[in-house]
């Protein structure tokens, strides 16, 4: 079993909709949680961190954690066409860092 | 503050042949971790270097190595390389690492030929 998975999909949303994304992880001491936004050809950017339990919110971004459940959630509100990228969760246990293979969104225009 | 800077970018090598990538981090930041990028397997831990020391090492071949100077700079090594480490090598800067956020590189994207 993988220590964090995510659904690759693509996911497709029109322009304007919210767009969810979904990241389960396997170590319950994990600690920090993490995601990033990686554009075609590029290397990963930070766009959110959340540390405990509920919600966190940045602009249009809110991440959600559920550590009961061993989960945790990326909502990006009135997406745009710039927001078309692949997202990648990540977990540390404050030992290392745990990647997930990403999930590829697409916003329609 | 300056990001993190990897060198060379783009790299050419054929079979065989070893690497060097080089990367620096944000000033200040004294943990680097290193990563290999691939579209089959995503983002997989190499290695993780703080204070000059190997802290965290991933589940790669001793054919990559690594080390970190004293002034927090690191180097990767690959030694005799395959067609399968063709990738994106990226490196990643943290202030003490283990759970602190990490900021990756741009990347050094390596093709074996």
């Amino acid at each position: 079993q993988k220590e964090v998975e995510q659904n690759s999909g693509p996911l497709s949303v029109p322009e304007g909709a919210i767009a969810s994304l979904n990241c389960t992880y396997s170590d319950r001491v994990s600690q920090s949680f993490f995601w990033y936004r990686q554009y075609s050809g590029k290397s990963p950017e930070l766009i959110m961190s959340i540390y405990s339990n509920g919600d966190k919110e940045d602009g249009r971004f809110t991440a959600q954690l559920n550590k009961a459940s061993q989960y945790v959630s990326l909502l990006i509100r009135d997406s745009q066409p710039s927001d078309s990228a692949t997202y990648l969760c990540a977990v540390t246990t404050g030992n290392q860092f745990y990647f997930g293979t990403g999930t590829s969104l697409t916003v329609i225009p | 503050k300056a990001g993190v800077t990897q060198t060379p970018r783009y790299l050419i090598k054929t079979r065989g042949q070893q690497v060097t990538l080089s990367c620096s981090p944000i000033s200040g930041h004294r943990s680097v971790s290193w990563y290999q990028q691939t579209p089959g397997q995503g983002l997989q831990f190499l290695f993780e270097y703080f204070s000059e020391t190997q802290r965290n090492k991933g589940n790669f071949p001793g054919r990559f190595s690594g080390r970190q100077f004293s002034n927090s700079r690191s180097e990767m090594n690959v030694s005799t390389l395959e067609l399968g480490d063709s990738a994106l090598y990226l490196c990643a800067s943290g202030d003490t690492g283990g759970g602190e956020t990490q900021y990756f590189g741009p990347g050094t994207r390596l093709l074996v030929l």
